[in-house]
């Protein structure tokens, strides 16, 4: 299947610092991608979708301010953690949508999740 | 979108057939239906995905009933490496038209040896 690639895995930051986690679509395009913020034993939670070329869109209770998100490129998103703080820890994943080889159909595929630290 | 309801948890013995069924009762009919597996501090993983009937691969089979109301994911003799939380998705995966998709609770699957 697709290749989604997320980075890092892992990041601890000091509070008030910014964070930058990247998604990557490795061998396909993905001109639309989701961030997801999930809860340990909990289920993803969309956060926004972002759109290569245009604004992201954000889910209702997500602070675009908080959450920046930038999709410059076809096979790049990013969301950046700005002046984090300890409430932000949380592990963050992203997906991508693409079509199998030789299938006719979408599907998501996902990153292996960034989990995030704020002391 | 359509909504899904899972059972949150279940527990199956190691070498057993394990069926875990999804309620989407609100399906459109351009809506295909994907299952996801998770492990922990890991992102979802494609196992299949299916429109009608039966769809079947290498790790598990999807069976949907004529009204589409609901799926069955069936694993075939789970192994302890199974036991992950697995996430039951409803959109519309036509070319072009997958909008943003919303997470169930998902069912979390207990493998004991």
């Amino acid at each position: 299947g697709a290749v989604v690639s997320q980075h890092p895995s892992r990041v601890i930051c000091k509070s008030g610092t910014s964070v930058k986690i990247e998604c990557r679509s490795l061998d396909f395009q993905a001109t639309t991608m989701f961030w997801y913020r999930q809860f340990p034993k909990k289920s993803l939670m969309l956060m926004a979708t972002s759109n290569e070329g245009s604004k992201a869109t954000y889910e209702q209770g997500v602070e675009k301010d908080k959450f920046l998100i930038n999709h410059a490129s076809l096979t790049l998103s990013t969301l950046t953690v700005t002046s984090a703080h300890p409430e932000d820890s949380s592990f963050y994943i992203c997906s991508a949508r693409s079509r199998d080889r030789g299938g006719t159909n979408e599907k998501l595929f996902f990153g292996s999740g960034t989990q995030l630290s704020v002391l | 979108l359509a909504k899904t309801t899972q059972p949150i948890s279940m527990d199956s013995y190691e070498g057993q057939e394990v069926n875990i069924t999804c309620s989407h009762n609100n399906i459109a009919t351009n809506d295909y239906i994907t299952w996801y597996q998770q492990f922990p501090s890991q992102g979802p993983r494609f196992i299949i995905q299916g429109y009608k009937t039966k769809v079947t691969n290498e790790v598990a089979s999807l069976f949907i009933p004529a009204d589409r109301k609901s799926s069955t994911l069936s694993l075939p003799r789970v192994s302890l490496s199974d036991t992950a939380v697995y996430y039951c998705l409803v959109g519309d995966s036509s070319s072009g038209g997958y909008q943003k998709v919303t997470f169930g609770t998902g069912t979390k699957l207990q493998v004991i040896p």
